[in-house]
């Protein structure tokens, strides 16, 4: 397996716009996680799935921010509109369970300017 | 809800040997996890500690006390690639979110000559 796949690995993006960023965990995990990293606040935790189902997404910042899962295969993260405070590294995780080891992804670079 | 504390850096000689502390309080704790993430890269899995004593893994060990909420990472033989940050991550029982980890804002550790 390839691992957890994300894209794109960089975003730059104007203050205001709508961005995307995507996600595929790793075939057989029914857990998938989505975190943001910056200096300030460390590694957070924004929402998760269970076997394509939002289970948590009190992590979320504000209604700005989306996610969904459509199939066991595909994830998105949504931030519409953006704004220079979303600037972070956005990682996505998969899991065989909530608890157990979760593979990282390598991330989604965004800059909002 | 959790608190985890880590040393924000450290900084240790090639050869050498190096402990990093992580302190936690938890309501329901159900297990520790040390992440090693390199800049730019990933955060990946290094160990797993739920019950009290020392794991070992090759030139890592991971050790943990349940009764004191302590934790380390011990580094042995430490080589220049082993210059990263280490996360500190805790699982919780407890709430909606049970079983989910919480993450540490990190340790990162410098080797020099």
């Amino acid at each position: 397996d390839a691992g957890v796949i994300q894209s794109p690995r960089h975003e730059v993006t104007e203050m205001g716009q709508e961005v995307t960023l995507r996600c595929k965990p790793i075939s057989g995990h029914d857990y998938l996680f989505w975190y943001r990293q910056t200096m300030m606040r460390g590694l957070e935790l924004l929402i998760y799935f269970n076997n394509n189902v939002p289970i948590d997404d009190s992590g979320m910042p504000e209604d700005r921010f989306s996610a969904k899962m459509p199939n066991a295969s595909f994830s998105t993260l949504k931030i519409q509109p953006s704004e220079p405070r979303d600037s972070a590294v956005y990682f996505c995780a998969s899991s065989v369970d909530r608890g157990t080891e979760a593979f990282f992804g390598q991330g989604t670079r965004l800059t909002v300017v | 809800g959790q608190n985890i504390d880590q040393p924000t850096e450290m900084t240790a000689t090639e050869g050498a040997i190096v402990q990093i502390n992580c302190t936690y309080q938890t309501s329901g704790f159900n297990g520790l996890f040390w992440y090693q993430q390199h800049a730019g890269e990933a955060p990946t899995f290094l160990s797993y500690n739920v019950l009290d004593g020392l794991e070992e893994k090759g030139r890592f060990s991971s050790f943990l006390s349940r009764s004191k909420g302590y934790s380390y990472l011990l580094l042995k033989e430490l080589q220049m690639k082993d210059s990263a940050s280490y996360l500190c991550a805790v699982r919780d029982r407890g709430g909606n979110a049970g079983n989910m980890l919480t993450f540490g804002g990190g340790t990162r550790l410098m080797v020099k000559p």
